[in-house]
Protein backbone atom coordinates (compact mmCIF):
# COMPACT_ATOMS: atom_id res chain seq x y z
CA UNK A 1 0.00 0.00 0.00
CA UNK A 2 1.13 3.48 -1.00
CA UNK A 3 1.07 5.62 1.52
CA UNK A 4 2.65 8.54 -0.04
CA UNK A 5 1.57 9.33 -3.58
CA UNK A 6 3.32 11.61 -6.21
CA UNK A 7 2.02 13.73 -9.49
CA UNK A 8 2.36 14.09 -12.24
CA UNK A 9 5.21 11.42 -12.54
CA UNK A 10 7.07 13.67 -15.19
CA UNK A 11 6.95 17.24 -15.44
CA UNK A 12 8.63 19.62 -18.06
CA UNK A 13 8.49 23.29 -18.02
CA UNK A 14 10.39 26.37 -19.59
CA UNK A 15 12.65 28.57 -17.68
CA UNK A 16 10.82 30.77 -15.82
CA UNK A 17 7.16 29.08 -15.53
CA UNK A 18 6.13 27.89 -12.05
CA UNK A 19 6.44 24.08 -11.69
CA UNK A 20 3.61 21.94 -9.53
CA UNK A 21 4.39 19.16 -7.71
CA UNK A 22 1.49 17.09 -5.92
CA UNK A 23 1.86 14.98 -3.48
CA UNK A 24 -1.27 12.91 -1.20
CA UNK A 25 -0.70 10.42 1.80
CA UNK A 26 -3.17 8.36 3.75
CA UNK A 27 -2.46 8.15 7.20
CA UNK A 28 -3.67 10.95 9.20
CA UNK A 29 -1.43 10.23 11.93
CA UNK A 30 1.59 11.75 9.56
CA UNK A 31 2.66 15.52 10.91
CA UNK A 32 6.00 16.26 8.98
CA UNK A 33 6.10 16.47 5.33
CA UNK A 34 9.76 16.84 3.88
CA UNK A 35 10.23 17.34 -0.07
CA UNK A 36 13.71 15.94 -0.97
CA UNK A 37 15.54 16.65 -4.48
CA UNK A 38 17.63 14.42 -6.30
CA UNK A 39 20.10 14.89 -9.19
CA UNK A 40 21.62 12.27 -11.22
CA UNK A 41 24.60 10.61 -9.33
CA UNK A 42 23.66 11.66 -6.14
CA UNK A 43 21.70 10.38 -3.02
CA UNK A 44 18.57 13.05 -2.29
CA UNK A 45 18.88 16.05 -0.29
CA UNK A 46 16.31 17.65 2.01
CA UNK A 47 14.99 20.92 0.03
CA UNK A 48 12.27 22.45 2.20
CA UNK A 49 9.62 20.79 4.84
CA UNK A 50 6.58 21.65 6.64
CA UNK A 51 4.66 20.54 9.74
CA UNK A 52 0.73 20.03 9.52
CA UNK A 53 0.24 22.62 12.01
CA UNK A 54 0.71 24.80 8.99
CA UNK A 55 -0.55 25.37 5.63
CA UNK A 56 2.00 27.38 3.84
CA UNK A 57 6.23 27.20 3.91
CA UNK A 58 8.38 29.48 1.84
CA UNK A 59 12.32 29.33 1.28
CA UNK A 60 13.08 31.50 -2.10
CA UNK A 61 11.39 30.18 -5.02
CA UNK A 62 10.14 26.70 -3.12
CA UNK A 63 6.73 26.90 -1.65
CA UNK A 64 4.72 23.96 0.23
CA UNK A 65 1.05 24.61 0.21
CA UNK A 66 -0.97 22.06 2.51
CA UNK A 67 -4.55 21.33 2.92
CA UNK A 68 -5.21 19.03 5.97
CA UNK A 69 -8.46 18.12 5.66
CA UNK A 70 -7.73 16.98 2.23
CA UNK A 71 -4.57 15.21 2.99
CA UNK A 72 -2.59 16.77 -0.28
CA UNK A 73 0.26 19.02 -0.49
CA UNK A 74 1.99 20.52 -3.30
CA UNK A 75 5.36 22.16 -3.81
CA UNK A 76 5.86 24.98 -6.30
CA UNK A 77 8.68 26.14 -7.84
CA UNK A 78 8.83 29.51 -9.04
CA UNK A 79 10.61 31.25 -11.61
CA UNK A 80 12.14 27.50 -12.98
CA UNK A 81 15.59 27.36 -13.68
CA UNK A 82 17.40 24.48 -15.52
CA UNK A 83 19.31 23.45 -12.48
CA UNK A 84 16.31 23.23 -10.99
CA UNK A 85 15.77 19.55 -13.44
CA UNK A 86 15.68 16.89 -10.69
CA UNK A 87 13.53 14.13 -9.23
CA UNK A 88 11.49 15.50 -6.20
CA UNK A 89 10.28 13.74 -3.74
CA UNK A 90 7.80 14.06 -0.91
CA UNK A 91 7.89 12.43 2.14
CA UNK A 92 5.66 11.98 5.33
CA UNK A 93 6.39 10.82 8.84
CA UNK A 94 4.47 10.30 12.29
CA UNK A 95 5.30 12.23 15.78
CA UNK A 96 5.34 8.49 17.30
CA UNK A 97 8.63 8.11 18.05
CA UNK A 98 9.48 5.58 15.27
CA UNK A 99 10.91 7.86 13.23
CA UNK A 100 10.27 6.16 9.71
CA UNK A 101 9.94 8.35 6.75
CA UNK A 102 7.17 7.28 3.74
CA UNK A 103 7.99 8.23 0.30
CA UNK A 104 6.12 9.22 -2.50
CA UNK A 105 7.78 7.25 -6.31
CA UNK A 106 8.86 10.73 -7.34
CA UNK A 107 8.47 13.50 -9.61
CA UNK A 108 11.15 14.03 -12.73
CA UNK A 109 11.20 17.96 -13.40
CA UNK A 110 13.07 19.08 -16.45
CA UNK A 111 13.41 22.80 -16.96
CA UNK A 112 14.28 23.61 -20.65
CA UNK A 113 16.08 26.92 -20.71
CA UNK B 1 31.51 16.88 8.59
CA UNK B 2 32.10 13.95 5.56
CA UNK B 3 28.34 12.71 5.36
CA UNK B 4 27.12 9.31 4.53
CA UNK B 5 29.82 7.31 2.89
CA UNK B 6 28.54 4.19 0.83
CA UNK B 7 30.86 1.96 -0.82
CA UNK B 8 31.13 0.42 -3.12
CA UNK B 9 29.72 3.28 -5.70
CA UNK B 10 28.97 0.67 -8.25
CA UNK B 11 29.31 -2.93 -8.31
CA UNK B 12 28.12 -5.62 -10.99
CA UNK B 13 27.97 -9.10 -9.75
CA UNK B 14 27.03 -12.84 -11.70
CA UNK B 15 23.21 -14.09 -10.83
CA UNK B 16 23.47 -15.95 -7.97
CA UNK B 17 26.48 -14.73 -6.18
CA UNK B 18 26.82 -12.58 -3.18
CA UNK B 19 26.75 -8.65 -3.02
CA UNK B 20 27.90 -6.87 0.15
CA UNK B 21 27.43 -3.20 1.03
CA UNK B 22 28.75 -0.59 3.31
CA UNK B 23 27.54 2.37 4.82
CA UNK B 24 29.56 4.62 7.24
CA UNK B 25 26.67 7.38 8.97
CA UNK B 26 27.62 10.94 10.20
CA UNK B 27 29.23 10.50 13.27
CA UNK B 28 27.01 11.47 16.23
CA UNK B 29 23.71 10.02 14.31
CA UNK B 30 22.07 7.37 15.94
CA UNK B 31 19.69 6.20 13.29
CA UNK B 32 20.74 4.50 10.07
CA UNK B 33 17.95 3.37 6.86
CA UNK B 34 18.49 1.82 4.21
CA UNK B 35 16.58 2.51 1.04
CA UNK B 36 16.05 0.55 -2.52
CA UNK B 37 15.60 2.94 -5.42
CA UNK B 38 14.59 1.86 -8.68
CA UNK B 39 12.52 3.63 -12.13
CA UNK B 40 10.11 1.40 -11.25
CA UNK B 41 8.96 1.29 -7.63
CA UNK B 42 10.91 4.36 -6.54
CA UNK B 43 12.59 4.62 -2.95
CA UNK B 44 11.59 1.21 -1.04
CA UNK B 45 12.34 1.50 2.56
CA UNK B 46 14.10 -1.90 3.65
CA UNK B 47 15.38 -1.62 7.40
CA UNK B 48 15.88 1.10 9.90
CA UNK B 49 18.14 0.76 13.10
CA UNK B 50 18.66 2.88 15.80
CA UNK B 51 21.53 2.86 18.24
CA UNK B 52 22.57 -0.06 16.11
CA UNK B 53 19.63 -1.86 17.39
CA UNK B 54 17.27 -3.32 14.44
CA UNK B 55 13.90 -1.42 14.73
CA UNK B 56 11.70 -2.44 11.20
CA UNK B 57 13.05 -4.67 8.92
CA UNK B 58 9.24 -5.13 7.10
CA UNK B 59 10.95 -3.85 3.93
CA UNK B 60 13.37 -6.71 3.56
CA UNK B 61 13.04 -9.41 1.32
CA UNK B 62 12.84 -12.10 3.87
CA UNK B 63 15.08 -14.99 2.45
CA UNK B 64 18.14 -13.80 0.25
CA UNK B 65 18.48 -10.03 2.38
CA UNK B 66 20.09 -8.90 5.76
CA UNK B 67 21.19 -6.17 7.26
CA UNK B 68 23.28 -5.59 10.47
CA UNK B 69 24.82 -2.90 12.33
CA UNK B 70 27.75 -3.73 13.87
CA UNK B 71 29.04 -0.75 15.89
CA UNK B 72 27.74 2.95 15.87
CA UNK B 73 30.11 3.81 12.72
CA UNK B 74 29.04 1.54 10.08
CA UNK B 75 26.07 -0.70 8.65
CA UNK B 76 26.10 -3.22 6.11
CA UNK B 77 23.80 -4.58 3.67
CA UNK B 78 24.55 -8.32 2.49
CA UNK B 79 21.91 -9.92 -0.74
CA UNK B 80 22.81 -13.44 -1.03
CA UNK B 81 22.24 -15.61 -4.27
CA UNK B 82 21.67 -12.10 -6.10
CA UNK B 83 19.27 -11.96 -8.61
CA UNK B 84 18.66 -9.66 -11.78
CA UNK B 85 15.30 -7.92 -9.85
CA UNK B 86 17.92 -7.18 -6.90
CA UNK B 87 19.18 -4.72 -10.11
CA UNK B 88 18.90 -1.17 -8.00
CA UNK B 89 20.71 1.67 -6.45
CA UNK B 90 21.02 1.26 -3.01
CA UNK B 91 20.99 4.20 -0.47
CA UNK B 92 22.09 4.60 3.23
CA UNK B 93 20.78 7.32 5.13
CA UNK B 94 21.67 8.60 8.64
CA UNK B 95 19.77 10.94 11.19
CA UNK B 96 19.98 12.26 14.50
CA UNK B 97 17.11 10.79 16.67
CA UNK B 98 15.36 13.24 18.69
CA UNK B 99 12.01 10.90 19.29
CA UNK B 100 9.68 12.83 17.37
CA UNK B 101 8.92 13.70 13.64
CA UNK B 102 11.07 16.69 12.02
CA UNK B 103 13.93 14.70 11.71
CA UNK B 104 16.24 15.03 8.45
CA UNK B 105 17.64 12.16 6.37
CA UNK B 106 21.08 12.94 5.50
CA UNK B 107 22.01 10.24 2.14
CA UNK B 108 24.63 8.63 0.83
CA UNK B 109 25.27 8.77 -3.39
CA UNK B 110 24.23 4.70 -2.87
CA UNK B 111 25.86 1.84 -3.99
CA UNK B 112 25.00 0.63 -7.95
CA UNK B 113 24.32 -3.01 -8.02
CA UNK B 114 24.04 -4.56 -11.26
CA UNK B 115 23.22 -8.23 -11.30
CA UNK B 116 23.81 -9.77 -14.70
Amino acid sequence: QQQVRQSPQSLTVWEGETAILNCSYENSAFDYFPWYQQFPGEGPALLIAIRSVSDKKEDGRFTIFFNKREKKLSLHITDSQPGDSATYFCAASANTGYQNFYFGKGTSLTVIP
Amino acid sequence: NAGVIQTPRHKVTGKGQEATLWCEPISGHSAVFWYRQTIVQGLEFLTYFRNQAPIDDSGMPKERFSAQMPNQSHSTLKIQSTQPQDSAVYLCASSLYRGSSGNTLYFGEGSRLIVV
